[in-house]
């Protein structure tokens, strides 16, 4: 079984803030790692999508860098806004499937 | 083209009830997914069809939910008899080719409640 954690939970920062969170998983057999934008109602969106280690993607505010080695990924966000607030998915693949392994997610609220 | 479509959007039922949900792929997409997202697991894999056929449903929960997709262009979900603990947010996703290096594109969720 394949086990993706995402940390923190949750999180409240005030806008302006610059945030990150962290999304971990195996170290060994990696093949890509996704991140996920959720707002609730609505379609999960896809942020980026990395398979190289040492990648940094960027997209407007938001970025993302990938540790394959150590197993681990982290988002940031610059200068969070209200409307960031959504739950960050990560989700993983491994060498062996040709499905996502997503993790229980980070849960944004960024306050005006 | 209008993304990956479920339908209901959201559905309350009683325990014991079959419930069917549905889902339309991006057209051209060749994977198509079902996942659960649930405050305590968070979303997860339920089964996928590779070119209609399925693939892997290992993540299926029991006998109560089966899927099929009998063409390109429609997938069912379907939980016989209803359980309480089967509310949760549906989700279809469809992609194209292996998904290592492509998103995958996700529908609006069916939000389904058993009481």
């Amino acid at each position: 079984i394949l086990n993706v954690e995402q940390s923190p939970q949750s999180l409240h920062v005030q806008e302006g803030d610059s945030t990150n969170f962290t999304c971990s998983f195996p170290s060994s057999n990696f093949y890509a790692l996704h991140w996920y934008r959720w707002e609730t109602a609505k379609s999960p969106e896809a942020l980026f999508v990395m398979t190289l280690n040492g990648d940094e993607k960027k997209k407007g505010r938001i970025s993302a860098t990938l540790n394959t080695k150590e197993g681990y990924s982290y988002l940031y966000i610059k200068g969070s806004q209200p409307e960031d607030s959504a739950t960050y998915l990560c989700a993983f693949m491994d060498t062996g499937f040709q499905k996502l392994v997503f993790g229980t997610g980070t849960r944004l609220l960024v306050s005006p | 083209d209008a993304g990956v479509i479920q339908s209901p959007r959201h559905e309350v039922t009683e325990m014991g009830q079959e419930v069917t949900l549905r889902c339309k792929p991006i057209s051209g997409h060749d994977y198509l997914f079902w996942y659960r997202q649930t405050m305590m697991r968070g979303l997860e894999l339920l089964i996928y069809f590779n070119n209609n056929v399925p693939i892997d449903d290992s993540g299926m929960p029991e006998d109560r939910f089966s899927a099929k997709m009998p063409n390109a262009s429609f997938s069912t979900l379907k939980i016989q008899p209803s359980e309480p603990r089967d509310s949760a947010v549906y989700f279809c996703a469809s992609s194209l080719g292996v998904i290592s290096g492509n998103t995958i594109y996700f529908g609006e969720g069916s939000w389904l409640t058993v009481v």
